[in-house]
């Protein structure tokens, strides 16, 4: 499976943007790429997905790389509730589809 | 949106009994769930691949015999961690849903203590 590259940690200010890298040079055509949360003593939280293109949803955007070596999550005003760990993730298709979690993101918010 | 839910939540129990997690889709399908182990600040790590109607596919380094996994419905599997020790205590998370390019929905885990 493609590795990813996560900062360990990173640091906000609440109502401030946030952006999350990922580094994936390793990166297959086929691989999607995704990207979860956990927030403490609770299951991964689904942020959001995507192929090549840049996406949008109502938790955050995620902006991939022309290259799509790299990508970057988005959080637009970041909130006490976004601390979390924030995991990017690279899926294959196959009849071995799993995910595979690295140490990811700690995110800490500044009030 | 779909929904896991994992049961119990949390559980205490004394050495050498057998613990049995359940982990249901409650409003969809799933042919394929996993489950997974998170030890104190540590990432989770996939332990199993639990296919309906079939038997599950564990992960390098998982004892099968230890771990046992039943997934006879589309809307059910269960982990049995069989004559638990103070080691086997963990975060155990159980997600289901979706294939490669859908996302995974996981359940709120079961915090396992064995005195």
């Amino acid at each position: 499976d493609a590795k990813t590259t996560q900062p360990n940690s990173m640091e906000s200010n609440e109502e401030e943007p946030v952006h999350l890298p990922c580094n994936h040079s390793t990166i297959s055509g086929t691989d999607y790429i995704h990207w979860y949360r956990q927030l403490p003593s609770q299951g991964p939280e689904y942020v959001i997905h995507g192929l090549t293109s840049n996406v949008n949803n109502r938790m955050a955007s995620l902006a991939i790389a022309e290259d799509r070596k790299s990508s970057t999550l988005i959080l637009h005003r970041a909130t006490l509730r976004d601390a979390a760990v924030y995991y990017c993730i690279l899926s294959r298709g196959g009849s071995n589809y799993k995910l595979t979690f690295g140490k990811g993101t700690l995110l800490t918010v500044n009030p | 949106g779909a929904v896991v839910s994992q049961h119990p939540s949390w559980v205490i129990c004394k050495s050498g009994t057998s613990v049995k997690i359940e982990c249901r889709s409650l409003d969809f399908q799933a042919t394929t769930m996993f489950w997974y182990r998170q030890f104190p600040k540590q990432s989770l790590m996939l332990m199993a691949t639990s296919n309906e109607g079939s038997k599950a596919t564990y992960e390098q380094g998982v004892e099968k015999d230890k771990f046992l996994i039943n997934h006879a419905s589309l809307t059910l599997s269960t982990l049995t961690v069989t004559s638990a020790h103070p080691e086997d205590s963990s975060f155990y998370i159980c997600s289901a849903g979706g294939q490669f390019n859908q996302p995974q929905h996981f359940g709120d885990g079961t915090r396992l203590s064995i005195l």
